[in-house]
């Protein structure tokens, strides 16, 4: 199985700040046509994940431009830009090349300091 | 819009049986797949398993395989069903349905069903 390691798991921010999440993946996730089949997801307290980026750099409709998505083979990052109250929950990264199993990481508590 | 709207989650012993559903509906394409996620109080994602929009292809996670069943509802199309046997203390989770056209999109999700496998 795949296995997806996500770096900081707690990652306190400043309103307006900055922040970045890394997600290393223990098999390249490029599948044929070049594609890295990784998607990030956000939980919010008590909701449901929501999909944010997929095919490691793809935003979903709807999703603020503030956040964005790069990486390819194994090591992949998620960066918020102008950290908002609304940004708080955790973040997961999960891959899609290789299954089943599809895995996730363990997730990323993002707060606000 | 797609909407996804699980249920069936409740108290049961160890050893005991549960049947999850998933009503999937506002889809705009003929092909799409469902899949079951858990979360465990206060941890993780973990898949479960997937099953194609027709029934016809199903996967398993090995914590899970030879005890849960994933099928289509042969009277109601739209209607995915989770059998679950054998059920372990483990098994207690949050039960998501997410969905998506492709296997690996999981672009929508429901609200979950809590499973709860306590004597």
């Amino acid at each position: 199985d795949v296995v997806m390691t996500q770096s900081p798991l707690s990652l306190p921010v400043t309103l307006g700040q900055s922040a970045s999440i890394s997600c290393r993946s223990s098999q390249s996730l490029v599948y044929s046509g070049g594609n890295s089949y990784l998607n990030w997801f956000h939980q919010r307290p008590g909701q449901s994940p929501r999909r944010l980026i997929y095919k490691a750099s793809n935003r979903d409709s709807g999703v603020p431009d503030r956040f964005s998505g790069s990486g390819s083979g194994t090591d992949f990052t998620l960066k918020i830009s102008r950290v908002e109250a609304e940004d708080v929950g955790v973040y997961y990264c999960m891959q899609g090349t290789h299954w089943p199993p599809f895995t996730f990481g363990q997730g990323t508590k993002l707060e606000i300091k | 819009e797609v909407q996804l709207v699980e249920s069936g989650g409740v108290v049961v012993q160890p050893g005991g049986s549960l049947r999850l559903s998933c009503a999937a509906s506002g889809f705009t394409f003929d092909d799409y797949v469902i899949h079951w996620v858990r979360q465990a109080p206060g941890k993780g994602l973990e898949w479960v398993s997937l099953i194609s929009w027709d029934g016809s292809s199903t996967y398993y996670a090995d914590s899970v395989k030879g005890r849960f069943t994933i099928s289509r509802d042969n009277n109601k199309n739209s209607l995915y069903l989770l059998q679950m046997n054998s059920l372990r203390v483990e098994d207690t989770a949050l039960y998501y349905c997410a969905s998506g056209r492709y296997s690996h999109g999981f672009d929508y999700w429901g609200q979950g069903t809590l499973v709860t496998v306590s004597s």
